[in-house]
C-alpha cells in the first residue's frame, strides 16, 4: 500500500497570512503515460463530508477560491492557502489515487 | 446538480450485518464509479472500494474484501454497501463518493478516482 504522510499535524495562522501543508507519498504518484500526478486534496469541517479542493495535484475544483493552490510532483506535494480566511478553519487531507487501495494522509488541522 | 443521498443512521450488535444505500442524481449514473469511504471518529478517511454504476464491476480494498459487498440498482440510480460480521471497530461514518471526470489527452483517457461529490454520510454504530 502507498503510505501518505503530512506535516505539520496542526498549524495556527493569522487571518490573511499564508498556510502551507506538506504531503509525502511512499512512492511516486506520477503516471508515466499521461504525466499526471494522482494526488488530490480535501477540506473537512466538523460534521461534514470531505470537500474536494484540488485534483491532479494542482487543478483547482470548480468553485474553490483561488487562494487555494496545489503543487508538487512525484512524492512531494504542497497545499497552500495564500491568505487564510476564517472559513478555512478545517482539517485538510491529501489522498492518492495512483494505485489501489487508495489512501489518505493523516490530516492537518488548520486554526486561526 | 450532482447529488448523492444516503440512507439514515444504523445501530447494530456485533456479528450483525448492515446495508447502506446511496441514491445518485444529476448525472449519467452509468458513466461514473461510486466509491465507499469510511471515517471513524477522529481518524482519517479510509477507502473501502468502488463499484461502477450500471455494470456492477467492483474493486475492494483487501482490508474489506471478505466482509463487504457492493451492489447497484440501475433502475433506481442507487448503489448499496453491505458489511457483515460487524465489530465494535466498524463504528464509523460511511460515505459514498462519485469519481471525477476521466482525464483525456492525446495518449488516451484515464479514470479519475478522486472523489468529486460526496454523500452526506451514514453513521453505523456497533454496540452490544
Amino acid at each position: 500500500d502507498i503510505v501518505m504522510t503530512q506535516s505539520p499535524d496542526s498549524l495556527a495562522v493569522s487571518l490573511g497570512e499564508r498556510a502551507t501543508i506538506n504531503c509525502k507519498s511512499s512512492q511516486s504518484l506520477l503516471f508515466g503515460s499521461n504525466k499526471q500526478n494522482y494526488l488530490s486534496w480535501y477540506q473537512q469541517k466538523p460534521g461534514q463530508p470531505p470537500k474536494l479542493l484540488i485534483y491532479w495535484a494542482s487543478t483547482r475544483e470548480s468553485g474553490v477560491p483561488d487562494r487555494f493552490s496545489g503543487s508538487g510532483s512525484g512524492t512531494d506535494f504542497t497545499l497552500t492557502i495564500s491568505s487564510l480566511q476564517a472559513e478555512d478553519v478545517a482539517v485538510y487531507y491529501c489522498h492518492q489515487y495512483y494505485s489501489s487501495p487508495f489512501t489518505f494522509g493523516p490530516g492537518t488541522k488548520v486554526d486561526i | 446538480q450532482v447529488q448523492l443521498v444516503q440512507s439514515g443512521a444504523e445501530m447494530r450488535k456485533p456479528g450483525a450485518s448492515v446495508k447502506v444505500s446511496c441514491k445518485a442524481s444529476g448525472y449519467t449514473f452509468t458513466n461514473y464509479y461510486i466509491h465507499w469511504v469510511r471515517q471513524a471518529p477522529g481518524q482519517r478517511p479510509e477507502w473501502m472500494g468502488w463499484i461502477k454504476g450500471g455494470s456492477g464491476d467492483s474493486n475492494y480494498s483487501p482490508k474489506f474484501q471478505v466482509r463487504v459487498s457492493f451492489s447497484t440498482d440501475t433502475s433506481a440510480n442507487t448503489v448499496y454497501m453491505e458489511m457483515s460480521s460487524l465489530r465494535f471497530e466498524d463504528t464509523a461514518t460511511y460515505y459514498c463518493a462519485r469519481s471525477g471526470l476521466p482525464y483525456c489527452d492525446a495518449t488516451g483517457c484515464y479514470t479519475a478516482e478522486y472523489f468529486q461529490h460526496w454523500g452526506q454520510g451514514t453513521l453505523v454504530a456497533v454496540s452490544s
